[in-house]
């Protein structure tokens, strides 16, 4: 089955800085890779996601990035505020399937 | 604008008890899926549905079951609650309508088992 590795566990920055989240994953069919956010006490929710048809996708000051030779995706934060701070959660799923599997999870702390 | 309730925020429970999470949700999704949320692993999933009655085993379902009656409502039944299994639990759902495949998470029950 599929298995997707996430880097770092944790990842603490300034406020105003960039931060990189790193997920691998196994199964050269996955090509469905959502990024879900999840703040202290409340339940995750998706952000970004993308698809194997494209290399990159923004939204405001989100981006997530794929390599699909290297099967690898990234999420990038730029910008970042206090309000980032989180756990974020990458997953890859594959065509027509609707069950994603999940990286293990990064803490980003954001200080003011 | 989907929502997906579950019916305890905290629930504790005895060793040997038989536990129920229930999980509604509003949006007629067609799949639906119990996660299991513990520091450092991750989510991980128990079981899901993709139609009423029907379940498949996720990756860990070992003491757990599950039942899907109706399409708004999947229940996760712990048959002899172990202090092993005291953890979160995250409902979930989705519809693969569109080509989206978004899930949809409910606010958690975290489960003590002592």
């Amino acid at each position: 089955g599929e298995n997707v590795e996430q880097h770092p566990s944790t990842l603490s920055v300034q406020e105003g800085d960039s931060a990189v989240i790193k997920c691998t994953y196994s199964d050269s069919a996955s090509n469905y890779f959502p990024w879900y956010k999840q703040e202290l006490g409340k339940r995750p929710q998706l952000i970004i996601d993308i698809r194997s048809n494209v290399g990159e996708k923004k939204d405001q000051r989100i981006a997530v990035t794929l390599n699909k030779t290297a099967k690898h995706f990234s999420l990038h934060i730029t910008e970042t505020q206090p309000e980032d701070s989180a756990v974020y959660f990458c997953a890859a799923s594959k065509g027509g399937s609707y069950i994603p599997t999940f990286g293990r999870g990064t803490s980003l702390i954001v200080h003011p | 604008d989907v929502k997906v309730t579950q019916s305890s925020r905290y629930l504790v429970k005895r060793t040997g008890e038989k536990v129920f999470l229930e999980c509604v949700q509003d949006m007629d999704h067609e799949n639906m899926f119990w996660y299991r949320q513990d520091p450092g692993l991750g989510l991980r999933l128990i079981y899901f549905s993709y139609d009423v009655k029907m379940k498949e085993k996720g990756d860990i379902p070992e003491g757990y079951s599950v039942s899907r009656e109706k399409k708004e409502r999947f229940s996760l039944i712990l048959e002899s609650a172990s202090t092993n299994q005291t953890s979160m639990y995250l409902c979930a759902s989705s519809t693969g309508t569109g080509g989206t495949y978004e899930q949809y998470f409910g606010p958690g029950t975290r489960l003590t088992v002592t």
